[in-house]
C-alpha cells in the first residue's frame, strides 16, 4: 500500500510562495496521477490539479492555472505543489493525493495534509 | 467546468436510520463520479468510485446509484461512525467536488 507523507506546516507573507511536497513510498510513481486538494478552514474540498510524472505534465483547475505550478521528481519520488503570490484566502490545508489504477483514478491515497498560513 | 451541487446541506439522523444524499452534475459526467467520507481533523476517505463501486473496506451498508448527471449516496443503517461530511467529486472534466453534506446526529 502507497504512503504519501507530505512536508510540514508553513506560514507565509501575502505576495510570497510556498511549495509544498509529498513523497510516495509505493511502487509505480510515475505510472500513477498525484492530485492536489486544499480545504480552507471551516470549508469544502477544492481540486487544485494533478500530474503524471511519466509524462511530467501536470492540468491545473482553471481558477488556479498560472499561479500554481505541479511538479514531480521520479528520483525522489516526491511531487510538489507551489503557489505563487499568496493571498489571505490561499490559506488552508493542502492534501496530495495518488489517483489510483485500481480505484479508477479516483483519490484511493492521502496524504496527511500540509497546513499554510497566509499572514502578515 | 462542471459544478457538483449537494443537498442537504445538513442532514440530522439517529443511528439505525437511513441517509440518502443527493450530488447533481451542471453537466453529464457519465458515470465518472465518487463519494468520499470526511471525519473532521482527518483527509478524506474514498468510499464510491464510478458512481457505485465500493472502494475496498468499505462496508456494504454504503451503496452509491445514478449516471449522468443525478446521483446518490445510501446509508442503509447509521453507525456512529459514519457521521461526518461526505463529499462527491467527478473526474469526466478535470475533477471538482460538491460542496458537500454533513451528516450529524440527531
Amino acid at each position: 500500500q502507497a504512503l504519501l507523507v507530505q512536508s510540514g506546516a508553513e506560514v507565509k507573507k501575502p505576495g510570497s510562495s510556498v511549495r509544498v511536497s509529498c513523497r510516495s513510498s509505493g511502487e509505480n510513481f510515475r505510472t500513477y496521477y498525484t492530485s492536489w486538494v486544499r480545504q480552507a478552514p471551516g470549508q469544502g474540498l477544492e481540486w487544485m490539479g494533478r500530474i503524471l510524472p511519466k509524462f511530467t505534465t501536470a492540468n491545473y483547475a482553471q481558477k488556479f492555472q498560472g499561479r500554481v505550478t505541479i511538479t514531480a521528481d521520479e528520483l525522489t519520488t516526491t511531487a510538489y505543489m507551489e503557489i505563487s503570490s499568496l493571498r489571505p484566502e490561499d490559506t488552508a490545508i493542502y492534501y496530495c493525493a495518488r489517483d489510483g489504477a485500481s480505484t479508477g483514478y479516483y483519490m484511493d491515497v492521502w496524504g496527511q495534509g500540509t497546513a499554510v498560513i497566509v499572514s502578515s | 467546468e462542471i459544478v457538483l451541487t449537494q443537498s442537504p446541506a445538513t442532514l440530522s439522523l439517529s443511528p439505525g436510520e437511513r441517509a440518502t444524499l443527493s450530488c447533481r452534475a451542471s453537466h453529464s459526467v457519465s458515470s465518472y463520479l465518487a463519494w468520499y467520507q470526511q471525519i473532521p481533523g482527518q483527509a478524506p476517505r474514498l468510499l464510491i468510485y464510478d458512481a457505485s463501486i465500493r472502494a475496498n473496506g468499505v462496508p456494504p451498508r454504503f451503496s452509491g446509484s445514478g449516471s449522468g448527471t443525478d446521483f446518490r449516496l445510501t446509508i442503509s443503517s447509521l453507525e456512529p461512525e459514519d457521521f461526518a461530511v461526505y463529499y462527491c467529486q467527478q473526474r469526466r472534466d478535470q475533477g471538482s467536488f460538491g460542496g458537500g453534506t454533513k451528516v450529524e446526529i440527531k
